[in-house]
């Protein structure tokens, strides 16, 4: 298979910094996207990487390491706002193009 | 901005019914797709669509089937609703793969079959 890991859950304060993993399977990879669900909201794309190395917007950053199978989700000066499920989906050449998603993140911002 | 058009928020069936959700896309993208969504499971893909009248299963098409008249409307059919199809129902299109461009997402439906 094509497993996607992620935490569960994280938990995090008001202001502070959070990082979020992703693990793959590095074999056919073509490319990582984050995507931001609000409860019962669809999901909203946040970033892409397809090579190694840190994108930044504001205050989300992501990073790739294909060597490593492994990406970040950074959230710097975290809002309350930010409290939503994240999630990290992985195309793969030997899916047609089509993305696998891993089952998400909760994050839960406290004051 | 793109915009995908799912038909109902919260849809409440009984078992065996016969379940039609429908999806609507207005930026002539290829590529649409239906997910289901449940609690420690992720999205997992029940069908996907490359173009009209053409489809392909994804990892879970058991007990679903789509249709794709047109390039705007990918439709998601429940052929006799069972209480384990009770879930999250997502709709996405995108407009090419392989791409660096994301899906887009309908709002959802929340259906209950009871």
């Amino acid at each position: 298979g094509q497993n996607i890991d992620q935490p569960t859950e994280m938990t995090a304060t008001e202001g502070a910094i959070v990082q979020i993993n992703c693990t793959y399977q590095t074999s056919g990879f073509n490319g990582l996207f984050w995507y931001q669900q609000h409860a019962g909201e669809a999901p909203t794309f946040l970033s892409y990487n397809v090579l190694d190395g840190l994108e930044e917007k504001g205050r989300f950053s992501s990073f790739l390491s294909r060597s490593k199978g492994y990406s970040y989700l950074l959230l710097k000066e975290l809002q309350m706002k930010d409290s939503a499920s994240y999630l990290c989906a992985v195309r793969y050449n030997t899916n047609a193009g089509k993305s696998t998603f891993g089952d998400g993140t909760t994050l839960t911002v406290k004051p | 901005d793109v915009k995908v058009t799912q038909s109902s928020r919260y849809l409440v069936k009984r078992t065996g019914e016969k379940v039609f959700l429908e999806c609507v896309q207005d930026m002539d993208h290829e590529n649409m797709f239906w997910y289901r969504q449940d609690p420690g499971l992720g999205l997992r893909l029940i069908y996907f669509s490359y173009d009209v009248k053409m489809k392909e299963k994804g990892d879970i098409p058991e007990g679903y089937s789509v249709s794709r008249e047109k390039k705007e409307r990918f439709s998601l059919i429940l052929e006799s609703a069972s209480t384990n199809q009770t879930s999250m129902y997502l709709c996405a299109s995108l407009r090419q793969l392989g791409g660096n461009q994301p899906q887009h997402f309908g709002d959802g439906t929340r259906l209950s079959i009871l």
